[in-house]
């Protein structure tokens, strides 16, 4: 079974700009979830989508959005880039049956690493 | 805010030696627990899951779990130099979201 992939998996982007990545989960996982990974605040949770809705939300500013499609793959935006945002952005999908001790494991992509400069 | 929270290190250990890693967290009705492993570079892969106080053993892997200590750990043994990472503890809170610790760097010598 193929891993998680994302796409671009580095870009460069200037302050100001806007960026969307790309998260295809593993064939069959219906969740996604989107962290921002940082030296100095670590890994953090930024959304995650179950069947194109959004169930949750972490504590980032609404320049962040994500999105899920019927095929379960993900996106994620960043409008007005901020050099702050300069981070590996990783996605993980989880697949497991609700109720059972597998359903909340989270597989993660091989990251984007975003520079903003 | 729940948290996590995880010493840094690094910790040190000779190759074949036992190394264990601790995680605290504060939330009392956590119920899922897990430890990432994270080479440099690359992106976090998990490891271990536990969800039952007591033991969970997979291979030179052991996760220890006390909820009444509020208490996550991991035992590497027969550790080997290839399990030089970081390691991260993450605590599931609703719908997929894990809060991870800041992680510890294992250093394991030859």
């Amino acid at each position: 079974k193929a891993g998680v992939t994302q796409t671009p998996r580095y870009l460069i982007k200037t302050r100001g700009q806007q960026v969307t990545l790309s998260c295809s989960p593993i064939s069959g996982h219906r969740s996604v979830s989107w962290y921002q990974q940082t030296p100095g605040q670590g890994l953090q949770f930024l959304f995650e989508y179950f069947s194109e809705t959004q169930r949750n939300k972490g504590n980032f500013p609404g320049r962040f959005s994500g999105r899920q499609f019927s095929n379960s793959r993900s996106e994620m935006n960043v409008s007005t880039l901020e050099l702050g945002d300069s981070a590996l952005y990783l996605c993980a999908s989880s697949g497991g049956t609700p109720g059972t001790s597998r359903y909340n494991e989270q597989f993660f992509g091989p990251g984007t690493r975003l520079t903003v400069l | 805010q729940k948290e996590v929270e995880q010493n840094s290190g690094p910790l040190s250990v000779p190759e074949g030696a036992i190394a264990s890693l601790n995680c605290t967290y504060s939330d009392r009705g956590s119920q899922s627990f897990f430890w990432y492993r994270q080479y440099s570079g690359k992106s976090p892969e998990l490891i271990m899951f536990i969800y039952s106080n007591g033991d969970k053993e997979d291979g030179r892997f052991t996760a220890q779990l006390n909820k009444a200590s509020q208490y996550v750990s991991l035992l590497i043994r027969d550790s080997q130099p290839s399990d030089s990472a970081t390691y991260l503890c993450a605590v599931n809170y609703a719908f997929q979201k894990l809060v991870f610790g800041t992680g510890t760097r294992l250093l394991v010598s030859p």
